[in-house]
């Protein structure tokens, strides 16, 4: 069963705007929530973390919202620009399974000029 | 990515084959993993260890085996390659003492089995 989420397989969003990401999961035993972005026939890429004592991280251009009763949390990406779109994984740690990272499926971002 | 580098990057193979693939890094890392990539399906985790000779299973090792002999590397092998382990493998490692950044992923390997 997936314990992670991404319910939206793609999102397209006009450059300047905000692109806003989500994400649900289903394990409350998840502690440490992560972002990776990852371009065609690379690895991906870490982008943004937050732990479940925080509600809101932010690195520049991106913020991670938690809302933990929710099992929710968000990537907003403000202003978004072409070089952004990318497809965005969502993963969630806990201590089981050596931590290993549990991922969604992916969203799709397109920026368009 | 630097410090992880995957072995070979493309390799197309006949079904029923044997296939190892290659994880070698260069940060001293315990922590190493296996996933694959698959449309609709996200990554997900087929095996990991934590430290030489230990490992374990993840979600979908069915068909995969791995060992570890050496810190630095981690092969991952299909004894007999089926069209279903078609896919695009990814090994990461990860610092045990940096949670806040994941994992450091190579850049993959595609597999197609013919």
């Amino acid at each position: 069963d997936q314990q992670v989420k991404q319910n939206s397989p793609s999102l397209s969003v006009q450059e300047g705007r905000i692109s806003i990401l989500n994400c649900d999961y289903t394990n409350s035993m998840f502690d440490y929530f992560l972002w990776y972005k990852k371009y065609p026939a690379e690895g991906p890429t870490f982008l943004i973390s937050i732990s479940s004592i925080k509600d809101k991280n932010e690195d520049g251009r991106f913020t991670v919202f938690l809302n933990k009763s929710a099992k929710h949390l968000s990537l907003h990406i403000v202003p978004s620009q072409p070089g952004d779109s990318a497809v965005y994984f969502c993963a969630a740690s806990g201590v089981n399974s050596g931590y290993a990272l549990n991922f969604g499926k992916g969203t799709s971002l397109l920026v368009t000029p | 990515d630097a410090g992880i580098t995957q072995s070979p990057r493309h390799k197309v193979t006949e079904t029923g084959t044997p296939v190892t693939l290659r994880c070698h890094q260069t940060e001293n890392h315990r922590y190493m993993y296996w996933y694959r990539q698959d449309p609709g399906h996200g990554l997900r985790l087929i095996h990991y260890s934590y430290g030489v000779k230990d490992t374990d299973k993840g979600e979908v090792s069915d068909g995969y085996s791995v060992s570890r002999s050496k810190t630095e590397d981690f092969l991952l092998t299909l004894e007999s390659a089926t069209s279903s382990q078609t896919s695009v493998y990814f090994c990461a490692i990860r610092d045990p003492g940096q949670r806040s950044y994941g994992y450091t992923f190579g850049s993959g390997t595609r597999l197609t089995v013919v």
